[in-house]
């Protein structure tokens, strides 16, 4: 079974400029979440969609960044314009329903450096 | 507001030696608490889900516990070895709400030949 794909794995910006990444979930799986994780922290939810509706997006800084998933399959973040601060991890995750008692499946990150 | 708080965060042991890894949280209201290992430049890999129900999980050298009323969990790893040298973060889903984890600091640790 094919895990949780992300891409690009790594992006270097300056600030003021935009970057988008790309999350394609496990197959069937219709809970997906993405969370930012900044050096040296746990990782902080941006925002989780089911299917394709938001379930909670309290977290994302709505000025700048933006996601969507409009098929309730893949997924694209995008931050316009990036700070310094949004240098991070952004990790992408699913699992298979809201409110499931499974586990959370993670992909491999992208990781942002903004100059 | 649920937080998660791991101490230490960093831990250092010599091989062989078993350890235990903390986590407490603030709010008891919990659905599960899941840990997970991360290794440099990579992703979350999923431990253990240990339900609300239930008091522990085992995988092969580990062992996760959840003391729900003292707003615990540990890890405890047995017969460590170099390749657990890892960070590892602990997640709480609430009961209620959009049920998001909220994720520790994580505890750096490195197993010493």
């Amino acid at each position: 079974e094919a895990g949780v794909a992300q891409s690009p794995r790594y992006k270097i910006i300056e600030k003021r400029q935009s970057v988008a990444f790309w999350c394609n979930p496990i197959s069937g799986h219709a809970t997906l979440y993405w969370y930012q994780q900044i050096l040296g922290q746990g990782p902080k939810l941006l925002i989780q969609f089911q299917n394709n509706g938001v379930v909670d997006d309290s977290q994302l800084p709505k000025d700048r960044f933006s996601a969507e998933r409009l098929k309730g399959v893949d997924s694209t973040l995008k931050i316009q314009p990036a700070k310094l601060e949004d240098s991070a991890v952004y990790l992408c995750a699913s699992s298979p329903r809201q409110g499931d008692t499974g586990e959370l499946f993670f992909g491999e990150g992208s990781r942002l450096t903004v100059l | 507001k649920q937080e998660v708080t791991q101490i230490p965060a960093a831990l250092s042991v010599p091989e062989g030696e078993n350890l235990v890894l903390n986590c407490s949280f603030t709010d008891s209201a919990i659905y599960n608490l899941q840990w997970f290992r991360q290794d440099p430049g990579k992703g979350l890999t999923s431990l253990l889900l240990i339900q609300s129900s239930q008091r522990e999980q085992t995988s092969g050298r580990l062992n996760a516990s959840l003391d729900k009323s003292s707003g615990r969990s540990t890890l405890y790893i047995a017969a460590s070895q170099p390749g657990d040298s890892a960070t590892y973060l602990c997640a709480a889903r609430r009961i209620q709400g959009a049920q998001k984890l909220v994720f520790g600091q994580g505890t750096r640790l490195t197993i010493n030949p």
